[in-house]
């Protein structure tokens, strides 16, 4: 059964930090993995997906990366802000097409 | 600019009542999902469609039916409702299966 884990369970950081949130998972044969943001009381917004055959996706300050082999992805964050804290989910998708996902990391930037 | 919208926002039941929760989205996306969100627990899936015309069960199925209306919508039936169903519940579509998925902003749900 696939198993998804995010570490750190929170992160706080001074404002202009760059900073890494982890993804690992227990089954590589995924199909493509979403990283998502919740802010409290919220909907999903989709941030980046990254295809199985693709090693990494950027998308303005953030760039996601891929190693399917291990097991792992990683998001990158430059140069955070106070609008970034929320917290970020991470989801694996299997063959079957549904979505399996961590438990999150909760972010606060400080200003 | 809707996206995926669901109704209602909030909703308190007393055990045993029913009720439907509704989804809709306007991006002409042929699959969609209802998740629920319990803290420590996060997003499983309840059931999914992958076209129009097509149900099947996901991890967490067990009290729920869905009824997908046509391409549009999705709804969720709770008939008999459990304290234990007290969650969060998200509505999501994707163009198919396998694509990225777009998330409502989520129906919560208490049971007394």
């Amino acid at each position: 059964k696939q198993e998804v884990t995010q570490i750190p369970a929170a992160l706080s950081v001074p404002e202009g930090e760059n900073l890494v949130l982890n993804c690992s998972f227990t089954d590589s044969a995924i199909y493509n993995l979403q990283w998502f943001r919740q802010d409290p009381g919220k909907g999903l917004t989709s941030l980046l997906l990254i295809q199985s055959s693709q090693r990494e996706q950027t998308s303005g300050r953030l760039n996601a990366s891929l190693d399917k082999s291990s097991g792992r992805s990683t998001l990158y964050i430059a140069a955070s802000q106070p609008g970034d804290s929320a917290t970020y989910l991470c989801a694996v998708r299997g063959s079957q097409g549904n979505l399996i996902f961590g438990k999150g990391t909760k972010l606060s930037v400080k200003p | 600019n809707a996206g995926v919208t669901q109704t209602p926002k909030f909703q308190v039941l007393k055990t045993g009542q029913s009720m439907t929760l509704q989804c809709a989205q306007d991006m002409n996306h042929n699959s969609m999902y209802w998740y629920r969100q319990d803290p420590g627990m996060g997003l499983r899936l309840i059931y999914y469609s992958a076209s129009e015309g097509t149900t099947d069960k996901g991890e967490v199925p067990n009290g729920y039916n869905v009824s997908r209306l046509n391409k549009r919508e999705f709804s969720l039936r709770l008939e008999s409702a459990a304290p234990s169903q007290t969650s969060v519940y998200f509505c999501a579509s994707s163009p198919v299966l396998n694509t990225e998925a777009f998330f409502g902003q989520g129906t919560r749900l208490t049971v007394v």
